[in-house]
């Protein structure tokens, strides 16, 4: 089956504790993002990468940070120093601006 | 700068009614690429359409049409005979060329909800 994989679907985090959340890739693209998605503010980037061993922040990467050590996977982590880390996490791969963007089911995180 | 303005926040029709969602965007680019992406309450965005700059031609899928406008920046969506399956939140999309890659902008999204 080809697609992205998020996974935990659902993610409870204690204050001051990271957390990862994994995204798996099996269509062989080089591109991959995180969005955050809060209600009422659509999805913002959080981090991009288009190759392996190489990321870059997106607009909202403050408490957070990834890491591209295959090709197939592009982990988010979020800090402690996240201070607002509640929200749904949206996984992507996008081959070029022309062509539309896959995602994956996401991850809700909340604070607890 | 990039936006993507979806001015509508959230709309109720009942079934059968036609809806037209809303989208207005700003860019400075001369070639520039729009997207409509539903998400249905499992929270997964699915992909509808693309639109090049190049490309004012309307288009039609099924009870789906969207109407292309660079001369007001518009992106307009509208579900004809609109079903209770259409409930979703609808988000418009502009997808920018940054310095080392291409990125989505997205609207904040409109809701819609479709009554029996």
């Amino acid at each position: 089956d080809g697609g992205i994989t998020q996974s935990p679907k659902y993610l409870f985090r204690k204050e001051g504790q990271n957390v990862t959340l994994s995204c798996e890739q099996n269509l062989n693209h080089d591109a991959m993002y995180w969005y955050r998605q809060d209600p009422g503010q659509g999805l913002r980037l959080i981090y991009y990468s288009q190759i392996v061993n190489d990321f870059q922040k997106g607009d909202i990467a403050e408490g957070y940070s990834v890491s591209r050590e295959k090709k197939e996977s592009f982990p988010l982590t979020v800090t402690s120093a996240q201070k607002n880390p509640t929200a749904f996490y949206l996984c992507a791969i996008q081959t070029d601006r022309d062509t539309e963007a896959f995602f994956g089911q996401g991850t809700r995180l909340t604070v607890v | 700068a990039q936006k993507v303005t979806q001015a509508q926040t959230e709309i109720s029709v009942v079934e059968k009614e036609d809806v037209t969602l809303d989208c207005v965007y700003e860019t400075r680019d001369t070639t520039y690429y729009l997207f409509w992406y539903k998400q249905p309450p499992s929270g997964e965005l699915v992909f509808l359409i693309r639109r090049n700059s190049f490309d004012e031609q309307n288009e039609i899928s099924g009870r789906y049409s969207w109407n292309f406008q660079k001369s007001t920046s518009s992106f307009n969506f509208t579900i004809t005979a609109s079903q209770v399956v259409d409930s979703a939140v609808y988000f418009c999309a502009l997808s920018e060329a940054g310095r080392n890659t291409d990125k989505l902008i997205f609207g904040t999204g409109t809701r819609l909800q479709v009554f029996p």
